[in-house]
């Protein structure tokens, strides 16, 4: 699976929206993009994916340029429960996911 | 509804030792996935496996790992005489179909093994 490019750390503001960014240059043509967040001492809990179409769901919303070389993961309002570790992911296998070292995130109030 | 239960949480062990780690899938789930996070580090993929097959160890070390999910039971990680370097929080997932590109890992809270 190609590689991922995300920057080390972000900061928001409570309630309101981020966008993360990932770089992901060297995409397959069956890859798909994955986003799974970390919570301090738990396990990675899936936020969304997508292949070519933006994508919205109760969590997140998950933007993808036309060439696929990048995407952008969004929080439409930020709380402090968003704190964690943001992995972004290329998956055509479906497992062996590859997860980074993400962005932490860091939500003050 | 339970997700995926790993124990024990917390485990220490002294070098030489065995560590045993166990998951329990998602109920009706029957594909599990280990991997490992060392400190400071993201997830590294260790093994794949359904019930009562290994389908991909290309992450497992080499040596003193193994892992099998049996008929019956939990998936259990075994790690035989640890060392220092094994210290890390090893995380399980599942999934309830054949893996393709667009599914989704459920994982469990993670073991955090200690070797002193």
């Amino acid at each position: 699976d190609a590689k991922t490019t995300q920057p080390n750390s972000m900061e928001s503001n409570e309630e309101e929206p981020v966008h993360l960014p990932c770089n992901h240059s060297t995409i397959s043509g069956t890859d798909y993009i994955h986003w799974y967040r970390q919570l301090p001492s738990q396990g990675p809990e899936y936020v969304i994916h997508g292949l070519t179409s933006n994508v919205n769901n109760r969590m997140a919303s998950l933007a993808i340029a036309e060439d696929r070389k990048s995407s952008t993961l969004i929080l439409h309002r930020a709380t402090l429960r968003d704190a964690a570790v943001y992995y972004c992911i290329l998956s055509s296998s479906g497992y062996a996911l590859n997860f980074g070292k993400g962005t932490s995130l860091l939500v003050t109030p | 509804n339970a997700g995926v239960m790993q124990n024990p949480r917390h485990l220490v062990r002294r070098r030489g030792q065995e560590a045993r780690l166990r998951c329990s899938p998602v109920k009706g789930h029957s594909h599990v996935y280990w991997y490992r996070q060392l400190p400071e580090e993201g997830l590294k993929f260790m093994v794949y496996l359904q019930k009562e097959n290994i389908i991909d160890e290309s992450g497992m070390p080499k040596e003193r790992f193994s892992a099998e999910f049996p008929k019956e039971g939990p998936s259990i990680l075994r790690i035989q005489q640890v060392v220092r370097g094994d210290s890390a929080a090893y995380f399980c997932a599942s999934s309830p179909e054949v893996p393709r590109g667009t599914d989704t890992q459920y994982f469990g809270p993670g073991t955090r093994l200690t070797v002193l």
